[in-house]
């Protein structure tokens, strides 16, 4: 049981770059969240999922789109990197709603826009 | 504006004693609160949750109180150890657009226990 999973771990790009951030988990929840984490910002929810197939729209959400076709998986793009969008980003997921339910995090992805 | 706020400034302490850390919120009217540890590199492991008709929590060592008038939540961890060194955030449900509730995190306190 693995919990929450991130691919990859660390990743540098340059400006206008593209890359997608995997995150999987293996306890059948249904939510999934993505985050970023900066210094003196703390966590800031940029998507979320309520369910295969449904996205929406966090705090941050420019910049950044989110796809959910299986249960397990839910992927964070960046279409054209820009350097304010260097970064710490967490993944995570709840059985419910997250006002009753506990959300499980990833371990992060720490990326880096030059 | 909504805001949530915890101490910025790290918390230092001596092992044995008890650290308390404060969560204040404006504008919003959380059902539920929400504690989670956060280690350097890691992410954020959940601790405990209490619920706005709930004065007090516990678990082990550690202690919540929400009281929805003052709009604050206190943390608690007694007989403190230096392995409760990590950063602590609070967090409150919200509802969105959506009609889906999510959570907003304060900005955290570092907890520093020296042996």
């Amino acid at each position: 049981n693995a919990g929450v999973t991130q691919t990859p771990k660390f990743r540098v790009l340059k400006t206008g770059q593209s890359m997608t951030l995997l995150c999987a988990q293996d306890m059948n929840h249904e939510y999934m969240y993505w985050y970023r984490q900066d210094p003196g910002m703390g966590l800031r929810l940029i998507h979320y999922s309520v369910g295969e197939g449904t996205t929406a729209k966090g705090e941050v959400p420019d910049g950044y789109n989110v796809s959910r076709l299986k249960k397990q998986n839910f992927l964070l793009g960046l279409e054209s990197a820009a350097p304010s969008q260097t970064s710490v980003y967490f993944c995570a997921s709840s059985r419910g709603t997250s006002a009753v339910r506990e959300q499980f995090f990833g371990p992060g992805t720490r990326l880096t826009v030059l | 504006s909504q805001k949530i706020e915890q101490n910025s400034e790290a918390l230092n302490i001596q092992e044995g004693k008890t650290a308390t850390l404060t969560c204040n919120y404006t504008n919003y009217s959380p059902a539920y609160l929400q504690w989670y540890r956060q280690d350097p590199g890691r992410g954020p492991v959940f601790l405990l949750l209490i619920r706005e008709n709930e004065k007090e929590k516990r678990k082990e060592r550690l202690k919540v109180t929400f009281d929805t008038t003052l709009k604050q939540s206190l943390f608690h961890i007694t007989a403190s150890q230096p392995a409760d060194s990590a950063t602590y955030l609070c967090a409150l449900d919200i509802r969105r657009n959506s009609g889906y509730s999510t959570l907003t995190f304060g900005k955290g306190t570092m907890l520093l226990v020296s042996p």
